[in-house]
């Protein structure tokens, strides 16, 4: 496809359930990036990647969030053991090149019961 | 690290009539500042962008301008349609700085009345 790809669109987990939500980038975009967006929010960062390496991670709330990108495309974003409060819209986002602009999916909405 | 400021946090206008938005930052190293909107349970959609070695930029009905000196960016629409209805967030980065995530302003919710 054309734009950012992410799956699910929607996950519902019970606490305490590992989770994984998937970004399939642009073709070619070699940047990507994880955010956050609360309901009412905008969108904060987790962490982003360059190609396969992992460049920046300071925004994981936890070490219970964990994201990879093995391959330089594909990127999955795992949260261990979730809880009520990570509930949330989670985006993904490609760029040709760090200091390009930045291109985003329609997100995962992920809800903890 | 970088704050980013948004204002008005709502704003409601008649059709054809104008809509500003404007934004502050703190990071005086921040050099792009784009401008997102996002529709209801839609992805947030870049419209328009401007880093800090121009002031101003154009795309039909859309503008924005930048104040490097006081730290502050706005939107400009013009004949606003019922379509232009949206969350709008501004965002601010340093890039070549090490430092590429994207900090968002906290929105700003557009009604254009018909």
């Amino acid at each position: 496809g054309a734009g950012v790809s992410q799956s699910p669109r929607y996950k519902v987990a019970k606490r305490g359930q590992d989770v994984a939500l998937r970004c399939d980038p642009i073709s070619g975009h070699v940047s990507l990036f994880w955010y956050q967006q609360a309901l009412g929010q905008g969108p904060e960062f987790l962490t982003y990647f360059q190609n396969e390496a992992q460049l920046d991670k300071s925004g994981l709330p936890s070490d219970r969030f964990f994201a990879e990108r093995p391959e330089g495309s594909v990127s999955t974003l795992k949260i261990q053991r979730t809880q009520q409060e990570d509930s949330a819209v989670y985006l993904c986002a490609s760029s040709l090149d760090l200091n390009q602009p930045q291109h985003f999916g329609d997100g995962t909405r992920l809800s903890i019961l | 690290g970088e704050n980013v400021e948004q204002h008005p946090s709502t704003l409601s206008v008649q059709e054809g009539d104008s809509a500003v938005i404007k934004c502050t930052y703190s990071d005086s190293a921040s050099n792009y500042f784009p401008w997102y909107k996002q529709e209801l349970g839609k992805r947030p959609q870049l419209i328009i962008d401007i880093r800090s070695n121009v002031g101003e930029k154009k795309d039909q009905r859309i503008a924005v301008t930048l104040n490097k000196t006081a730290k502050h960016f706005s939107l400009h629409i013009t004949e606003t349609q019922p379509e232009d209805s949206a969350v709008y967030f501004c965002a601010a980065t340093s890039t070549g700085a090490g430092s590429y995530q994207l900090t968002f302003g906290k929105g700003t919710k557009l009604s254009v009345i018909p």
